[in-house]
């Protein structure tokens, strides 16, 4: 089926360092995924981070970014130099365009230390 | 900026009693939807809808109902609540289409005693 792998947290780092949080996924029933991040930041609602739907594009939102490959099926959310407070929970998600379903990952926890 | 408001925000059920959650968004979406997260999983669809007066089965949606009298609202009924069913639980709407974009309530903490 399709799922999304992605790192398992927490994740603890400290500000101005860089962060990597990776994310995997399969795709057997999507032919051409669309690939997002959301994020959930304390005391809020899950929200859209940056999306991507074209394979070899790169998306970008607030110093955050991930580029979708389709050869290692990858979509890792990068960014330079944290900040306190990017500390959230971070989800990695797969949907499709000719459906309703979206799938989600486990969510990575994100704590920046001042 | 959409809306999707979810109510109660907590509530705990005995074993076996009826358990209604409610969902209200004020963007006109035509799609809702109903998730629940645990601890190990990651948000896994339950029912959702294309719109007012249709419900479609997610990936688990043994033990649960869902209602969709309006564009408005749609509700997750666990007609015998089970401790299996103890999770919290969102509610999103779809903004186009393609579903590019899910707006999420806050979540409601569900617990079953």
């Amino acid at each position: 089926g399709d799922s999304v792998t992605q790192t398992e947290g927490p994740v603890t780092v400290s500000e101005s360092e860089s962060l990597i949080i990776n994310c995997t996924y399969s795709a057997t029933s999507i032919a051409y995924p669309n690939l997002f991040w959301y994020v959930r930041y304390p005391g809020e609602g899950l929200q859209l981070l940056l999306k991507v739907i074209t394979a070899g594009q790169k998306g970008s939102s607030r110093g955050f970014e991930a580029t979708y490959n389709k050869e290692t099926t990858s979509f890792h959310l990068q960014k330079a130099s944290v900040q306190e407070s990017d500390s959230a929970v971070y989800y990695c998600a797969l949907g499709a365009s000719n459906t309703n379903k979206v799938v989600f990952g486990t969510g990575t926890r994100l704590q920046v230390l001042p | 900026e959409a809306a999707v408001t979810q109510s109660p925000r907590n509530k705990v059920a005995v074993t076996g009693g009826k358990v209604t959650l409610s969902c209200n968004q004020t963007n006109n979406h035509n799609n809702m939807y109903w998730y629940r997260q645990d601890t190990g999983h990651g948000l896994r669809l339950i029912h959702y809808s294309y719109g007012a007066g249709s419900t479609e089965k997610g990936d688990i949606p043994d033990g649960y109902k869902a209602s969709r009298p309006s564009q408005e609202n749609f509700s997750l009924i666990l007609e015998l609540a089970t401790p299996s069913q103890t999770s919290v639980y969102f509610c999103a709407s779809g903004e186009g289409v393609s579903n590019e974009r899910l707006f999420f309530g806050h979540g409601t903490k569900l617990s079953v005693l």
